[in-house]
């Protein structure tokens, strides 16, 4: 069974940072791309960030760019979002999301992890 | 960036009647090397992550009742339930895959 499991968010101050990770399991986890999708509160999806099976390419939405880093750690089967300069309107349930088709993160996401809140406020 | 549009908004249907959701690319994705349509539909009940429905703007994902189909191609694409039951109440988003980033609409809630 495929199952995603999103930790590491919570409160923190503008211009802090924050690290969510994202630990898959059930699944041969190098094929496939990992993705980071954020919900506001009260609001639409927004994907953030993908990352490919092999991790050598990395994709963001423009404004997150320069303030966030995706990785991914084979060894724990563990995806990673570093947030840097966090903004009030970084504020989100930050869910991850696997590609349905292995390789690069291009296709659309067929397993979910239940999110993880991240609030930036002082 | 290529902008999803929905509409309805929101859209109140009868038990056991069809709900029709309308999503609009501001560019094409059908991608004319395998024509293919790169455009998903997902089903977001409250408090729950969202679940692919529709992919290939008419592939049905796996395990997915039959009464929830996907059509268009191009631009303009549709999300259709034949027969609403009280548990597809929810918001349904489209997203395109066609190009980074992945955008998706802004939703619509379906209600009873």
């Amino acid at each position: 069974e495929v199952q995603l499991l999103e930790s590491g968010g919570g409160l923190v101050q503008p211009g802090g940072s924050l690290r969510v990770s994202c630990a898959a399991s059930g699944f041969n986890f190098n094929n496939y791309a990992i993705n980071w999708v954020r919900q506001a509160p009260g609001k639409g999806l927004e994907w953030v960030s993908g990352i490919s099976g092999s991790g050598r390419r990395t994709l963001y939405t423009d404004s997150v760019k320069g303030r966030f880093t995706i990785s991914r750690d084979p060894s724990r089967n563990t995806v990673s979002l570093q947030m840097n300069g966090l903004r009030a309107d970084d504020t989100a349930v930050y869910f991850c999301a696997k590609d349905i088709l292995a390789g690069d993160p291009e296709g659309p996401f067929d397993y979910w992890g239940q999110g993880t809140l991240v609030i930036v406020s002082s | 960036d290529i902008v999803m549009t929905q509409s309805p908004e929101s859209l109140a249907v009868s038990l056991g009647e069809r709900a029709t959701i309308n999503c609009k690319s501001s560019q094409s994705v059908l991608y004319s090397s395998n024509n293919q349509n790169y455009l998903a539909w997902y089903q977001q009940k409250p408090g729950q992550p969202p679940k692919l429905l529709i992919y290939g703007a008419s592939a049905r994902e796996s395990g997915v009742p039959d009464r929830f189909s996907g059509g268009g191609s191009g631009t303009d694409f549709t999300l259709t339930i034949s027969s609403l039951q009280a548990e597809d109440v929810a918001i349904y988003y489209c997203q395109q895959y066609y190009t980074t980033p992945r955008t998706f609409g802004q939703g619509t809630k379906v209600e009873i």
